[in-house]
């Protein structure tokens, strides 16, 4: 078990381009989220898939923003267009949910170290 | 709707002194609940969590946290802070049902600092 693991560390771009970043989750993680974290807030919910299928996205997620999981392992988040208020922590977690013994789903939600993205 | 309220942005502490870290949620579902510490720079690592069972749950580094469902709160506490617990700590929240089940809510967090 080697952990969320994301790439690239740090990422800076001019306003207008394109950037992809990718996170491989914990292996046999079957959800793996995405989160953005502006400076002195918490993660903000972007969205989320369960093995290939996005099972639901944040209105945060605007049309300049895509996720894919193509095969249920890996996933990438790609900003389009990017502009300055992009520029954030992006943070991907994994996890695993299993019922408990009275059928209610737990789960815990592993972290990444994150992509850090400044637009200039 | 869940909504996480930290209700101190920065807690300065000596090392060695008791510290608590206040957490309190609100949700129209029953949730589980969860503490994350951020070093600079880092991405998250779960300190410790409630999903059932006993309401007072151990953590790592010798943290520990009570759920109260009747005032709402999940705070954070440890008796003896060392300077390597400063660091940004994060409450969350996840319900257990409904048709946002995936997503965790968190607090805006609360900056550690400990002071030799």
């Amino acid at each position: 078990d080697t952990g969320v693991s994301q790439d690239p560390r740090h990422k800076i771009t001019k306003r207008g381009q394109n950037v992809t970043f990718r996170c491989d989750p914990i292996s046999e993680h079957n959800r793996l989220y995405w989160y953005r974290q502006t400076l002195g807030q918490g993660p903000e919910f972007l969205t989320y898939f369960q093995n290939e299928a996005q099972l639901e996205k944040s209105r945060l997620l605007s049309d300049r923003f895509s996720a894919e999981r193509p095969k249920g392992s890996f996933s990438t988040l790609e900003i389009q267009r990017t502009e300055q208020g992009d520029s954030a922590m992006y943070l991907c977690a994994s996890s695993s949910p299993a019922p408990d013994r009275t059928g209610r789903l737990q789960e815990t939600q592993y972290f990444g170290p994150g992509t850090r993205l400044l637009v200039l | 709707a869940q909504s996480v309220t930290q209700l101190d942005s920065q807690v300065p502490v000596f090392e060695e002194a008791p510290v608590e870290l206040r957490c309190n949620y609100s949700s129209s579902v029953s949730v589980y609940l969860f503490w994350y510490v951020q070093y600079p720079n880092q991405g998250l690592q779960l300190l410790l969590k409630y999903l059932s069972g006993s309401t007072l749950v151990k953590g790592i580094n010798g943290f520990e946290a009570e759920f109260n469902k009747s005032q709402t709160s999940f705070h954070l506490r440890k008796p003896s802070v060392h300077i390597s617990d400063t660091a940004e700590y994060f409450c969350a929240v996840k319900p257990d049902r409904g048709s946002t089940l995936g997503r965790l809510y968190f607090g805006r967090g609360t900056q550690l600092t400990v002071w030799p």
